[in-house]
C-alpha cells in the first residue's frame, strides 16, 4: 500500500515569499504531524492533529507558520513570508492512532531552501 | 541542556563489526523509546520499539534501555553496508502524542 506521500520533494524560494507544503497521510490513520529536520538538530516537533480534535501548535516557531488538516485527510503546512532560517527537510508523519505506543510512518520530506 | 543527548559521529566501521549506538536523556518521565533508521533522502523507518526499561531483539538488532541511568542504546551485530544511514532515538512520556528525538548518529560501514 501507499506510504506517507509529501510534495514537493524540492523547493526553492526567494526571501518574504509565502510557500504551502503538502502531506498525504496513509489512508485510516487518524494522527498526522508535521517536524522539520535542520542540519544538526535533529527532528523538530512543529504540530499534531488527531482526529477531530484541536490540534496540538505547541511547537510552531513563530506565527508565520499555520497548518491545517482537511477531512481528517490532506494536511497543509504554510510558511509565509519565508526567512532564510526557515530552509530545512519538512517531515509530515502519520500513525494508526493517538498516542507514542503507535508507531509513525514518515513520507520522504520536502526539502525547502530560502534564498 | 536538550532533553536527548545523542552523538552526531560520524561512526565508521567495517563489514561485520558489531556497532552500539547510544543516548542519553534527562527526562524521568520518558517511557517510550524507540530507534529509527533514516537513509540519505529518505524519511526516518521505525526500527525498534521498547516501553520501559529492558532490552529487546530483532534479528541483528538489540536495544537496551536503562532507566536509572536514563541511557538507551542500539547494538547491530554483523553490520552490513547497507545498515550505512543516520539512526535516530526517540523518546516520549506516557499520555503524550510527542516525540522527542536525538539529532541522530551517522554510521558507515565500510566493505
Amino acid at each position: 500500500g501507499a506510504g506517507v506521500s509529501q510534495s514537493p520533494s524540492n523547493k526553492v524560494t526567494e526571501k518574504g515569499k509565502d510557500v504551502e507544503l503538502r502531506c498525504d497521510p496513509i489512508s485510516g490513520h487518524t494522527a498526522l504531524y508535521w517536524y522539520r529536520q535542520s542540519l544538526g538538530q535533529g527532528l523538530e516537533f512543529l504540530i499534531y492533529f488527531q482526529g477531530n480534535s484541536a490540534p496540538d501548535k505547541s511547537g510552531l516557531p513563530s506565527d508565520r507558520f499555520s497548518a491545517e488538516r482537511t477531512g481528517g485527510s490532506v494536511s497543509t503546512l504554510t510558511i509565509q513570508r519565508t526567512q532564510q532560517e526557515d530552509s530545512a527537510v519538512y517531515l509530515c508523519a502519520s500513525s494508526l492512532t493517538q498516542g507514542a505506543s503507535s508507531p509513525l510512518h514518515f513520507g520522504n520530506g520536502t526539502r525547502l531552501t530560502v534564498t | 541542556q536538550k532533553e536527548v543527548e545523542q552523538d552526531p559521529g560520524p561512526l565508521s566501521v567495517p563489514e561485520g563489526a558489531i556497532v552500539s549506538l547510544n543516548c542519553t536523556y534527562s527526562n524521568s518521565a520518558f517511557q517510550y523509546f524507540m530507534w529509527y533508521r533514516q537513509y540519505s533522502r529518505k524519511g526516518p523507518e521505525l526500527l525498534m520499539y521498547t516501553y520501559s526499561s529492558g532490552n529487546k531483539e530483532d534479528g541483528r538488532f538489540t536495544a537496551q534501555v536503562d532507566k536509572s541511568s536514563k541511557y538507551i542504546s542500539l547494538f547491530i551485530r554483523d553490520s552490513q553496508p547497507s545498515d550505512s544511514a543516520t539512526y535516530l532515538c526517540a523518546m516520549s512520556e506516557v499520555n503524550t502524542d510527542k516525540l522527542i528525538f536525538g539529532t541522530g548518529t551517522r554510521l558507515q560501514v565500510f566493505p
